[in-house]
């Protein structure tokens, strides 16, 4: 599975957009780019999948460059609400074994 | 529709003991899977099960075992609990060969 990379923590204001930004270099050609959001004593939560160029959603787009070496996830407009660990996943998830690998994840703190 | 649940939601053992957690996948959901995720840390893949047979495994010993029931349910089994074992225990569901896996809530085993 390709290995993830992406910054520890980031601190933003309400309101902002904030960009986070996964490198995968070794991404394979059948893998997908796959974010979570995790809150405290919580299950992760699926927010965005893509493969290539852009994916929007009614929470976040997702732009992958031509050649799929990183990701950048794009949340619009903050609120205190979105403080969260954010984990980045690439990797086939059509194979047998349906694995996700989670790295150490982007702690976002959001303040008023 | 019913989402996925997990019991016990806390869980104190000593080390040595067994333990027996259990998950309900989200309805039409036949493939689940299950996490450890250590406190600050990402979670970590322990195996999946589909059609009620183990359909792949990370890097946990033996005494890590599984189940899967005709109703999709699943249990986790640990024997000879150890201190490290101590972690939030995570359960996700997902149809066949679908990207987005479903998170329970988890259980918070902790092992003195």
């Amino acid at each position: 599975l390709a290995k993830t990379t992406q910054p520890i923590s980031m601190d933003s204001y309400e309101g902002q957009e904030v960009n986070i930004t996964c490198s995968h270099n070794n991404i394979a050609t059948n893998d997908y780019i796959t974010w979570y959001q995790q809150f405290p004593s919580q299950g992760p939560r699926f927010i965005i999948q893509g493969y290539k160029t852009k994916v929007t959603n009614e929470v976040a787009s997702l732009f992958i460059p031509a050649d799929r070496k990183s990701s950048t996830l794009s949340l619009p407009r903050v609120s205190l609400s979105d403080t969260a660990v954010y984990y980045c996943l690439v990797g086939d998830m059509r194979n047998a074994g349906n694995m996700l690998t989670f790295g150490g994840g982007t702690r976002l703190m959001v303040k008023p | 529709e019913t989402g996925v649940t997990q019991s016990p939601t806390h869980l104190i053992k000593t080390r040595g003991q067994q333990v027996t957690l259990r998950c309900s996948s989200q309805s039409g959901h036949n493939t689940v899977s299950w996490y450890q995720q250590a406190l600050g840390q990402g979670p970590q893949f322990i195996f999946q099960y589909y059609r009620e047979e183990e359909n792949g495994r990370g890097n946990f010993p033996p005494r890590f075992s599984g189940l899967q029931f005709p109703n999709y349910s699943s249990e986790l089994n640990v024997n000879a609990l150890e201190l490290d074992d101590s972690a939030l225990y995570l359960c996700a569901s997902s149809p066949a060969g679908s990207y987005e896996q479903y998170f329970g809530p988890g259980t918070r085993l902790t092992v003195t």
